[in-house]
């Protein structure tokens, strides 16, 4: 079975600072990854996707991701954080397969930006 | 412009009223997906469509029923309101091959 687990509930960070936001994948084949991002009183919005081709995924706003099969890891990166990153980030993972477009969520990181 | 549609986005609502949550999408999708959201939580579905006439019930077990009678819209129905029902509700569809969901921006709903 398919699962994730983000590894901090929450994240402060100060503005210019770098942010990294953890998330490890259980999958028993190849699995395509994602990053939404929830900002408050708005829908989710795709960062980025992996999807077995580069391993390092590039996304909107300046955020990345690296896909490391050897950790399970699909840890989100920022070079500098803006005031406007302050969000909620969810890790998610393609949990079905042929049809059935399943995707199961991680719990969530909230992400906090100091001035 | 392409994009996936929700009304309301709040709703305040007495105990054993119905209603519906209703989403609309203009992007061609056939799949379709209701998703329950409780604060600070994760994101759990609870019914997805295929295509028109197909629905199927998600991993979280709900008392809401939806129906897909065109291809852009699904709506969500719940007969009589309680306040267990309290959460946001995400609609999110997807074109055919595609993996990735696209969202609509959520109903709050508060059942006193």
């Amino acid at each position: 079975a398919q699962s994730v687990t983000q590894l901090d509930s929450h994240v402060s960070v100060s503005e210019g600072t770098p942010v990294l936001l953890r998330c490890n994948y259980s999958s028993s084949y190849s699995p395509s990854l994602f990053w939404y991002v929830q900002h408050p009183n708005k829908g989710l919005q795709l960062l980025l996707k992996y999807t077995s081709a580069a391993t390092l995924v590039k996304g909107i706003n300046g955020f990345e991701a690296e896909f490391k099969k050897s950790e399970t890891s699909f840890h989100l990166t920022k070079p500098s954080a803006h005031m406007s990153d302050a969000a909620e980030y969810f890790c998610v993972v393609r949990g079905g397969t042929g049809g059935y477009n399943k995707l199961i969520f991680g719990a969530g990181t909230r992400l906090a930006v100091h001035p | 412009e392409a994009d996936i549609y929700q009304t309301p986005r709040y709703l305040v609502i007495g105990t054993g009223k119905k209603i519906t949550l209703e989403c609309s999408q203009t992007m061609g999708h056939d799949k379709m997906y209701w998703y329950q959201q409780d604060p600070g939580m994760e994101l759990h579905l609870i019914h997805y469509s295929y295509g028109v006439n197909s629905t199927e019930k998600g991993d979280l077990s709900s008392e809401s029923t939806v129906s897909r009678i065109r291809t852009e819209h699904f709506p969500l129905t719940l007969e009589s309101a309680r306040p267990s029902h309290t959460s946001q509700y995400l609609c999110a569809s997807s074109g055919t091959g595609e993996e990735t969901q696209y969202f609509g921006p959520g109903t709050r709903l508060l059942v006193l």
